[in-house]
């Protein structure tokens, strides 16, 4: 059973665009939401992260939205730029540990 | 990364032989991870560290093992290397169970023939 779920598996996305990348879990007892965002060849890279009693938190051009209710949460990517183009994991941790998501390769076309 | 490294970062086996990966911080961070990252699974955890001597399986563990003497080391030994286990191994730290994210390192890349 797969608790943490991503989507899509790929985006291309225009530079200036803005790029969506969904998650779901399942298991209520999560209660740390970070993502990461790995280049070929290295480790993935703390990009962003949300508690559950938050709805959303901005970073910059990055954006985590959080639905408790759905549980469901989503990374948000404005004015998406070529140097964005990685690979982007969510994952949901509890006592340390962190689910992971099968990752989002994302695409900025110049 | 900087204050936690991975070695080997690259190595080729033969199946049926061990081997151990080191994962070695300067952080004095007390949560340590190992992962392995397989396409279209992304990463899952194999074994973790919350103290030194303290560890635990994770999602993936069999065939593998792990130890940590030190708060800087944590090994991840695999008994008898199979095919299914070549993968690229990730070691993470964190500073706290709670509210806090990992620094991985490099990554080493285990190829098993």
């Amino acid at each position: 059973q797969q608790q943490v779920k991503q989507s899509p598996q790929s985006l291309i996305v225009q530079k200036g665009g803005i790029s969506i990348i969904n998650c779901a879990y399942e298991n209520t007892a999560f209660d740390y939401f970070p993502w990461y965002q790995q280049f070929p060849g290295k480790g993935p890279a703390l990009l962003i992260a949300i508690r559950p009693d938050v709805s959303e938190k901005k970073e910059g051009r990055f954006t985590i939205s959080f639905n408790k209710s759905a549980k469901q949460f989503s990374l948000h990517i404005m004015d998406s730029q070529p140097g964005d183009s990685a690979t982007y994991f969510c994952a949901a941790s509890f006592t340390g540990k962190s689910t992971f998501g099968d990752g989002t390769t994302l695409t900025v076309k110049p | 990364d900087a204050g936690i490294t991975q070695s080997p970062r690259h190595k080729v086996t033969e199946t049926g032989t061990p081997v151990t990966l080191r994962c070695h911080q300067t952080e004095n961070h007390r949560y340590m991870y190992w992962y392995r990252q397989d396409p279209g699974h992304g990463l899952r955890l194999i074994h973790y560290s919350y103290g030194v001597k303290d560890t635990d399986k994770g999602e993936v563990s069999d065939g593998y093992s792990v130890s940590r003497s030190k708060t800087e080391d944590f090994l991840l030994t695999l008994e008898s290397a199979t095919s299914s286990q070549t993968s690229v191994y990730f070691c993470a730290i964190s500073e706290t169970a709670f509210n806090y994210g990992y620094t991985f390192g490099s990554g080493t890349r285990l190829t098993v023939v």
